[in-house]
């Protein structure tokens, strides 16, 4: 596609439940990140996946956030047992290769309220 | 203490002004620096990187590293109302996995 798409944009989910949030990276981008933005802050780093390497879960913040990446194009992120304080906008962004230079493309972020 | 800090504004600045914004960062391993634009409710875009010290111009926007004072700033030139948004600073330590630690964000309003 044209750009990084994410799915769903706005979720609303009950305390407890598990959710998923997907992005579609940009075609032949081979890095992905997943970032987390509450109200009014910076943005968070959770997790990103290089090629066919072993993804980068340092930022996760707690064992109940997991993500995974199909065939090296599509990534999901599950959030389990879903709390109030997990409410946030959820970005994904991809870019060519994880360079230090390389340009992060960011989709439009899934709007996640859990209540 | 945030490893990436930005003062959250809002800066004011009248059009035709110079916005000056500021960033300071604690990790010495940082090696490259990015200044995103994020308008409300949209995500953010890239308008800048550096990974040099001194100044890197690019239209009206110029940005500045010194790594021995770990700050980095940007000047937005004859600012306008579309100007108007959060810039968010971002420092990447390769080392540590490409990924980028940004700061909370600093307002940016551009008065006509």
């Amino acid at each position: 596609g044209a750009g990084v798409s994410q799915s769903p944009s706005n979720k609303v989910t009950e305390k407890g439940k598990d959710v998923e949030l997907r992005c579609d990276p940009i075609s032949g981008h081979t890095a992905l990140y997943w970032y987390r933005q509450s109200l009014g802050q910076g943005l968070e780093f959770l997790i990103y996946f290089q090629g066919n390497s072993a993804p980068d879960k340092s930022g996760l913040p707690s064992d109940r956030f997991s993500a995974e990446r199909t065939g090296g194009s599509v990534s999901t992120l599950t959030i389990q047992r879903t709390q109030q304080e997990d409410s946030a906008v959820y970005l994904c962004a991809s870019s060519l290769v994880a360079d230090s230079n390389e340009k992060l493309f960011f989709g439009s972020g899934t709007q996640l309220s859990v209540l | 203490q945030k490893e990436v800090e930005q003062n959250s504004g809002p800066l004011s600045v009248p059009e035709g002004a110079i916005a000056s914004l500021n960033c300071t960062y604690s990790d010495r391993g940082s090696q490259s620096f990015f200044w995103y634009r994020q308008y409300s409710g949209k995500s953010p875009e890239l308008i800048m990187f550096i990974y040099s010290n001194g100044d890197k111009e690019d239209g009206r926007f110029t940005a500045q590293l010194n790594k021995a004072s770990q700050y980095v700033s940007l000047l937005i030139r004859d600012s306008q109302p579309s100007d108007s948004a959060t810039y968010l600073c971002a420092g990447l330590r390769s080392a540590a996995g490409n990924k980028l630690t940004f700061g909370g964000g600093t307002r940016v309003l551009v008065k006509p």
